[in-house]
């Protein structure tokens, strides 16, 4: 079945270094997802992208975050200046139209 | 913001047994789902639910849309250790195929074997 990867499983980055998540959807998918999961806390949605823009953000997806869809196979999260509490999981999603958002295994950011 | 409710945090059960969790909304949504996370794993979707007052099941799940679309319950019948885990509904309101999941607290479920 085909899945959503996601590179790297883990990063350890400084506090305020630059950090680029990366996300291969599946590939019919035209959908796409970010969500970041504090530890022990719930899912909470940042960022959904479609037709190359963003189509809704939270309040969480500050002017520190940017995703890009640079070819026809990648979906990047980057933070621009790491703060300590940016260490999360951050899961990638993605989904074609009328089916479910299909998830990634997560990307585990730690910011020291 | 929407915020979803489930409960019970935690069950300890033993294996063999029935598990009943719910979620509760204070606002309506037009689809409810339930994942299940492992640890080091990211969420994956058990079931769907598209309409008001749905019942559907997958295997040893099942799961209700509420009639009034603030709830959902899921049950699982004859616990086996493989159903550890955490499970997490989800809520959506989609907008022209846009959507995000707003996602519950999760319960955490432990089988004692």
């Amino acid at each position: 079945e085909p899945e959503v990867t996601q590179t790297p499983s883990h990063q350890v980055t400084q506090m305020g270094q630059e950090v680029i998540l990366r996300c291969v959807p599946i590939s019919n998918h035209l959908y796409f997802y970010w969500y970041r999961q504090i530890l022990g806390q719930k899912v909470e949605f940042l960022v959904s992208f479609y037709n190359n823009e963003i189509s809704e953000k939270s309040e969480i997806f500050d002017d520190q975050f940017s995703v890009e869809r640079p070819d026809g196979s990648n979906f990047t999260l980057k933070i621009r200046s790491t703060k300590l509490e940016d260490s999360a999981m951050y899961f990638c999603a993605s989904k074609s139209h009328n089916q479910p958002q299909h998830f990634g295994d997560g990307t585990r950011l730690s910011i020291l | 913001g929407q915020q979803l409710n489930q409960s019970p945090q935690s069950m300890f059960i033993q294996e063999g047994e029935d598990v009943s969790m719910n979620c509760t909304s204070s606002s309506i949504f037009n689809t409810w789902l339930w994942y299940k996370q492992e640890p080091g794993e990211g969420p994956v979707l058990l079931i769907a639910l598209y309409k008001a007052g749905e019942l559907t099941s997958n295997g040893r799940l099942t799961a209700q849309f509420g009639i009034t679309r603030k709830d959902s319950f899921l049950n699982i019948s004859a616990s086996i250790p493989s159903d550890v885990g955490i499970y997490f509904c989800a809520g959506l309101i989609s907008n022209f195929g846009n959507e995000k999941l707003t996602f519950g607290t999760g319960t955490r479920l432990t089988i004692i074997p």
